[in-house]
């Protein structure tokens, strides 16, 4: 169970293209979904958190309108790069978290490689 | 902000346990321990939790210290397919951000 899908796995596209990233949960409910990012060789960093029926809220230096995120229903949560440039080339992953208890684990997707031409 | 720093590398043979340290010497009452292995482009994968007891599962054991100060992973028989980076994150009950650090690269050799 707990099994969170990405789609898609891998996109190219040329700079100014906004590119958008979806996220579900698909066994389960999550009020809560967060984005992430990764760049080669380093650690995954925490981007914006996407609450159900509410507006993301943001990791400080990150761009909101630049990444929008938008959670419409309690299995899915999209990111939309907006005109996207090379230096937005990364890893973006995405998690959610049960609904209920408080300390239950994140589960994680399997990431969208995103490259900028 | 990571709350947790582990060693950056270690090697481990296969079929030996792999013991992964992490300390966490701020951590508060009330936050867990959670434990995640990142394969080569691929998401995170959630291993193992814990608030202050010793937990195991069909994965691995978490053993934290009474103090809470600092935990260990063990895998108790490596194989290969371990070879990943390996996440000790501490967080709130009440909150639901994770803050990932540096993370302990394993490498499991024949």
């Amino acid at each position: 169970g707990a099994v969170v899908s990405q789609h898609p796995s891998r996109v190219i596209c040329k700079s100014g293209t906004s590119v958008k990233i979806e996220c579900r949960s698909l066994d389960f409910q999550a009020t809560t979904m967060f984005w992430y990012r990764q760049f080669p060789k380093q650690s995954l960093m925490l981007m914006a958190t996407s609450n159900e029926g509410s507006k993301a809220t943001y990791e400080q230096g990150v761009e909101k309108d630049k990444f929008l995120i938008n959670h419409a229903s309690l299995t899915l949560s999209t990111l939309t790069v907006t005109s996207a440039h090379p230096e937005d080339s990364s890893f973006y992953i995405c998690s959610a978290r049960v609904l209920g208890t408080g300390h239950q684990p994140q589960h994680f997707g399997d990431g969208t490689r995103l490259s900028i031409l | 902000d990571a709350k947790t720093t582990q060693p950056t590398s270690m090697d481990c043979a296969e079929g030996r346990a792999a013991n992964l340290p992490c300390n966490h010497s701020t951590i508060s009452g009330n936050e867990y321990v959670y434990w995640y292995r990142q394969i080569h482009s691929q998401g995170p994968q959630y291993i193992i939790h814990g608030l202050k007891n010793n937990e195991t599962n069909e994965m691995a054991s978490l053993i934290i210290t009474e103090d809470r100060k600092s935990s260990t992973l063990i895998l108790p028989h490596a194989t290969l397919r371990d070879t990943a980076v390996y996440y000790c994150i501490v967080r709130a009950d009440n909150f639901n951000k994770f803050y990932f650090g540096s993370g302990t690269k394993l490498n499991v050799k024949p």
